[in-house]
């Protein structure tokens, strides 16, 4: 049981938008905890994706935009690309736990 | 360019000590903490834990009393030990960088460990 949570899947067809959930708690997003997403491509380490809530790092495609209200936070994905199916992980800090927590992550199915 | 390289031993008895080095290369070892991030097959990801390159420790409580990290300055490297392992840690281990606001930046490539026996 992840202390974040997300949709186990997410579909789409080519061209699209669809948007990926992060839902926590007031010990970690609802405390204003940044939220950063990951995506991992079958058999690679993650990559990060989306950091500090919104923020894209350098070489990822602006079709990806992170946001966050309150305890949650979404990552919305648009112009959806074969390429862009993957593994979708949400990550933030918890106050109770002292350390990181993970989002039990969603699957992208590109149709 | 930063980069992490892991290795380690990957089959396991239970019972057995798992042990895990990751090698930074490029980039500064002593500005950030280091982590350990593990993957179950077919599920999602799990902290470990965090070192500082003075070797303090921030550990998930849920492996405080089988975790030890230690850090090796003069050669960039960080390592993770698990203590009497069973099925349930059969999983891919990676090793990140902790960047500013904790994220994970940049990634080992990962070692699966397999514990059975």
């Amino acid at each position: 049981q992840s202390v974040l949570t997300q949709p186990p899947a997410v579909s789409g067809a080519p061209g699209q938008r669809v948007t990926i959930s992060c839902t926590g708690s007031s010990s970690n997003i609802g405390a204003g905890y940044d939220v950063n997403w990951y995506q991992q491509l079958p058999g690679t380490a993650p990559r990060l994706l989306i950091y500090g809530n919104t923020n894209r790092p350098s070489g990822v495609p602006d079709r990806f935009s992170g946001s966050k209200s309150g305890t949650s936070a979404s990552l919305a994905i648009t112009g959806l690309q074969a390429e862009d199916e993957a593994d979708y992980y949400c990550q933030s800090y918890d106050s109770r736990l002292s350390g990181s927590v993970f989002g039990g992550g969603t699957k992208l199915t590109v149709l | 360019q930063v980069q992490l390289q892991q290795w380690g031993a990957g089959l396991l008895k239970p019972s057995e000590t798992l042990s895990l080095t990751c090698a930074v290369y490029g980039g500064s070892f002593s500005d950030y903490y280091w982590s350990w991030i593990r993957q179950p097959p077919g599920k999602g990801l799990e902290w470990i834990g965090d070192i500082d390159h003075s070797g303090n420790t921030i550990y998930n409580p849920s492996f405080k009393t089988r975790v030890i990290m230690s850090v090796d300055t003069s050669k960039n490297h960080f390592s993770l030990n698990l203590i009497s392992v069973t099925a349930a840690d059969t999983a891919v281990y990676y090793c990140a960088r902790v960047g500013f606001s904790g994220i994970f930046d940049y990634w080992g490539q990962g070692t699966l460990v397999t514990v059975s026996s």
